[in-house]
């Protein structure tokens, strides 16, 4: 079964600081993984893709395959990062083409102090 | 403008009552879905729907009914049946189609429903 866990419910920082929100996952075929973002009164959105290797707004994450790990990383904290994180896995090539049909962590309120 | 609208944005239920929430989308995409957010459990998948007249159940169907008669609409109804239907609920869509790279789920901005 698909499995995905976010061991910090609530993370502060301080801007400026560096940022790890973790994220373990548990899929036996080969992963899809993302992180979600919500900030205050804005709608759920994709901050970023394993497949892309991309920088979105300075963060990071790396898929870790034998540690089973995405954790999302960025190296000086700003106060605008301030919001709800989730990391999500996809349906992979087991689920077929269904790209919303995602299997969420539990999320993490990042709060960045100025 | 394109996107994905739920209406309303805070609905309250008296204890027995069936209650619809409105999805709509007109990004042109195949998929659907039906989220449930709580507190500390992150997001949950009630249904989805991948093409008009299917849907699939997802994790926590139990309680809920869907029905997906045109592409730009996925109406949710949580029935009397929903044992703890006080939620924020979240409806996004999607491209459905293989091979189709960067694809990823749009959200709306979501319903609170309230059983009073």
């Amino acid at each position: 079964a698909q499995r995905v866990t976010q061991p910090e419910k609530l993370l502060s920082v301080f801007k400026g600081a560096p940022v790890e929100l973790k994220c373990n996952y548990s899929y036996s075929g080969s992963p899809e993984l993302f992180w979600y973002v919500q900030y205050s009164r804005q709608r759920l959105q994709l901050l970023l893709r394993h497949i892309s290797r991309e920088s979105i707004k300075g963060f990071t994450a790396d898929l870790n395959k034998g540690e089973t790990s995405f954790h999302l990383k960025k190296p000086f904290a700003q106060e605008e990062d301030s919001a709800m994180y989730y990391c999500a896995l996809g349906p992979g090539n087991a689920g077929g083409t269904s790209y919303g049909k995602l299997t969420f962590g539990q999320g993490t309120i990042l709060t960045v102090h100025p | 403008d394109g996107g994905i609208t739920q209406s309303p944005k805070y609905l309250f239920r008296k204890e027995g009552q069936n209650v619809t929430l409105s999805c709509e989308q007109n990004l042109n995409h195949d998929a659907m879905y039906w989220y449930r957010q709580d507190p500390g459990q992150g997001l949950r998948l009630i249904y989805y729907s991948q093409i008009v007249n299917d849907f699939q159940k997802g994790d926590i169907a139990e309680g809920y009914s869907v029905s997906r008669e045109k592409k730009e609409s996925f109406p949710l109804t949580v029935t009397s049946a929903q044992k703890n239907p006080t939620a924020f609920y979240l409806c996004a869509s999607s491209i459905d189609a293989a091979g189709t790279p960067n694809t990823e789920a749009f959200f709306g901005q979501g319903t609170r429903l309230t059983v009073v």
